[in-house]
């Protein structure tokens, strides 16, 4: 049981906006920035968005993240098969020393 | 460039302990935490802590307290992670990760290893 919550799946066909949603709590979404990673079958996860809505150099801007009270979401405009992969958000928990937690996952189709 | 090479697949009995390296190169190593995540297989990502590699202090994942160990050579630029106890629900990839932010181990990740395979099987 993930400490942020994600729909499991989502899909889209090529050239749709698809939005990926990540709801938690005051102590870590409330409290602290919202960062998502993309995660490519059989490969190591990527940084895709971080401190709630920032894209690191090299991910292009169909990529956006934005953050509302303890709920964040990824969009992703222009689909493209290349996109299809699991997506994850994250976020730092202030309970005890601080510890990051993670979303279940997201696994987006193309279809 | 920034590259995180990790140590090779492992195979240990339960109960067995398993250390996994990790080798930073292309960046200052005493410059940027290291954070350690795992996936079981088919599952999501899990975080286990970070270390800072300049003082070697450490702030673990509550499950994992008192079965985790980090620890860094800064002569070579190494982290390390070790788990002992090992159960078959540790069965996972592990990866280091390098935080996106110099000196926070509270930001975001921007480099990962390419993973190591632990397989917990008696």
């Amino acid at each position: 049981q993930s400490v942020l919550t994600q729909p499991p799946s989502a899909s889209g066909t090529p050239g749709q906006r698809v939005t990926i949603s990540c709801s938690g709590s005051s102590s870590n979404i409330g409290s602290n920035t919202v960062n998502w990673y993309q995660q490519l079958p059989g490969t190591a996860p990527k940084l895709l968005i971080y401190s709630n809505n920032q894209r690191p150099s090299g991910v292009p801007d169909r990529f956006s993240g934005s953050k509302s009270g303890t709920s964040a979401s990824l969009a992703i405009s222009g689909l493209q098969s290349e996109d299809e992969a699991d997506y994850y958000c994250a976020a730092w928990d202030d309970s005890l020393n601080g510890f990051a937690v993670f979303g279940g996952g997201t696994q987006l189709t193309v279809l | 460039q920034v590259q995180l090479v990790q140590s090779g697949a492992e195979v240990k009995k339960p109960g067995a302990s398993v250390k996994v390296s990790c080798k930073a190169s292309g960046y200052t190593f005493t410059g940027y935490y290291m954070h350690w995540v795992r996936q079981a297989p088919g599952q999501g990502l899990e975080w286990m802590g970070w270390i800072n590699p300049n003082s070697g202090g450490t702030n673990y994942a509550q499950k994992f307290q008192g079965r985790v160990t980090m620890t860094r050579d800064t002569s070579i630029s190494t982290a390390y992670m070790e788990l002992s106890r090992l159960r078959s629900d540790d069965t996972a990839v592990y990866y280091c990760a390098r935080d996106r932010r110099q000196f926070s181990g509270y930001d975001s990740i921007d480099y990962w290893g390419q993973g190591t395979l632990v397989t917990v099987s008696s």
